[in-house]
């Protein structure tokens, strides 16, 4: 069974310009959530993502944004980079079904952002 | 708010000793899961504890939960380099039907010869 795919892995992009990150989740889980990872903050919730709509958002400013489409795969962009977000972009997938199986996040490779 | 915290943040032992990592989090809740991740990976799942008392062993690393002190415990035995990486707890936040991790700061693990 394919795992999470993220793409692209690695990303250098501008101050001011937008980004946009993808991600495909395991066959069959229809949820998907978005972390960010830097040193300074550690794992830090962006947004969850299920059968298209978002039931959930972290802390973080307008500029962060996702969607997901029918096929349960994910992207999120960010616009109007800024220095500080430059971070690994984790996503995670799971069945979501809680009261059958453990709520397991299982997380893709992840997507290197670096904002110049 | 959800806290969760880890201690230490950084630990070196040698191989062939035995550590204890503490993950304290601040409010209810019934799913702790423990990742590990090593330099530029992404969250390898170790452990998801479900239930006070919980406890779950592989390899080298057992894992435990008390839910009534709001605390688990990863215990190292006889460390072996291989096990160096920095390891995660995290503590499931439901909101309205969602589910959403909360992280503790991670524990570098160098295990030296």
């Amino acid at each position: 069974k394919a795992g999470v795919t993220q793409t692209p892995r690695y990303l250098i992009k501008t101050r001011g310009q937008q980004v946009t990150l993808s991600c495909s989740p395991i066959s069959g889980h229809r949820s998907v959530s978005w972390y960010q990872q830097t040193p300074g903050q550690g794992l830090q919730f962006l947004f969850e993502y299920f059968s298209e709509t978002q039931r959930n958002k972290g802390n973080f400013p307008g500029r962060f944004s996702g969607r997901q489409f029918s096929n349960s795969r994910s992207e999120m962009n960010v616009s109007t980079l800024e220095l500080g977000d430059s971070a690994l972009y984790l996503c995670a997938s799971s069945l979501a079904v809680r009261e059958i199986f453990p709520y397991e996040q299982y997380f893709g490779p992840g997507t290197r952002l670096t904002v110049t | 708010e959800l806290k969760v915290e880890q201690n230490p943040l950084f630990l070196s032992m040698q191989e062939g000793k035995n550590y204890t990592i503490y993950c304290n989090y601040s409010t209810t809740s019934d799913r702790l899961y423990w990742y590990r991740q090593d330099p530029g990976k992404s969250l390898e799942s170790l452990f998801v504890l479900l239930s006070n008392g919980a406890v779950k062993q592989e390899g080298r690393l057992m894992a435990s939960l008390d839910t009534k002190a709001r605390l688990s415990t990863l215990h190292i035995t006889a460390a072996v380099h291989d096990l160096s990486a920095t390891y995660f707890c995290a503590v499931d936040r439901r909101q309205g039907g969602s589910e959403k991790l909360v992280f503790g700061k991670g524990t570098k693990l160098t295990v030296n010869p």
